[in-house]
């Protein structure tokens, strides 16, 4: 029972380097989002896919961008990371209701 | 965005003691969950309710989805340590639309002392 799983699960990088963090469900779900938290601001949204091949801003969308590869996997890309990025990032997918969200393992990702 | 207060930010309490906590929105859902998450793991779903006044329990937690819509609680009876993790409440507010998301109270960390 796989669920969603993101790659990888720990990271670290520099000032201006770039990286992209992999996510794949096999729940055939419709829906993946991509969540970061930080201590005390619980999970905010920087970006979903409602479907295949279409995607849309979240809260925080500033210094990201996705890409819904196809219907399993959803990846988010940092094109030049800055030590505000510091965080642990969740991936996660839904079904055909939009709701009952599922989560992966985070990936924690600091930026020196 | 959505708002959500999530209430208490944190309880110590002691092995058998009973917990409550409880989430409210500016505006009415349509969903409410209750996720766990323990340290180093990702958020799980505990208990989903669709309908006002539902009230569903799931072993030693039960969760209401309040009748005016715009808040949730979250009991937990005779706490164990296994327990201790941080709650987050979530809302949905168009639920079966492509813009349904989910919107997370900022949790409630949970210590249980035996």
């Amino acid at each position: 029972n796989a669920g969603v799983t993101q790659t990888p699960k720990f990271q670290v990088l520099k000032t201006g380097q770039s990286m992209t963090l992999q996510c794949a469900q096999d729940m055939n779900h419709n829906s993946m989002y991509w969540y970061r938290q930080d201590p005390g601001m619980g999970l905010r949204l920087i970006y979903y896919s409602a479907s295949e091949g279409t995607t849309d801003k979240g809260e925080v969308p500033n210094g990201y961008n996705v890409s819904r590869l196809n219907k399993r996997e959803f990846s988010l890309r940092l094109e030049s990371a800055a030590p505000s990025q510091t965080s642990v990032y969740f991936c996660a997918s839904s079904g055909r209701t939009n709701t009952e969200a599922f989560f992966g393992q985070g990936t924690r990702l600091t930026v020196v | 965005g959505q708002q959500l207060n999530q209430s208490p930010q944190s309880m110590f309490i002691q092995e058998g003691e009973d917990v409550s906590m409880n989430c409210t929105s500016s505006s009415i859902f349509n969903t409410w969950l209750w996720y766990k998450q323990e340290p180093g793991e990702g958020p799980v779903l505990l208990i989903a309710l669709y309908k006002a006044g539902e009230l569903t329990s799931n072993g030693r937690l039960t969760a209401q989805f309040g009748i005016t819509r715009k808040d949730s609680f979250l009991n937990i009876s005779a706490s164990i340590p296994s327990d201790v993790g941080i709650y987050f409440c979530a809302g949905q507010a168009y639920r079966g639309s492509t813009l349904g998301r989910l919107y997370f109270g900022r949790g409630t960390q949970l210590t249980v002392w035996p």
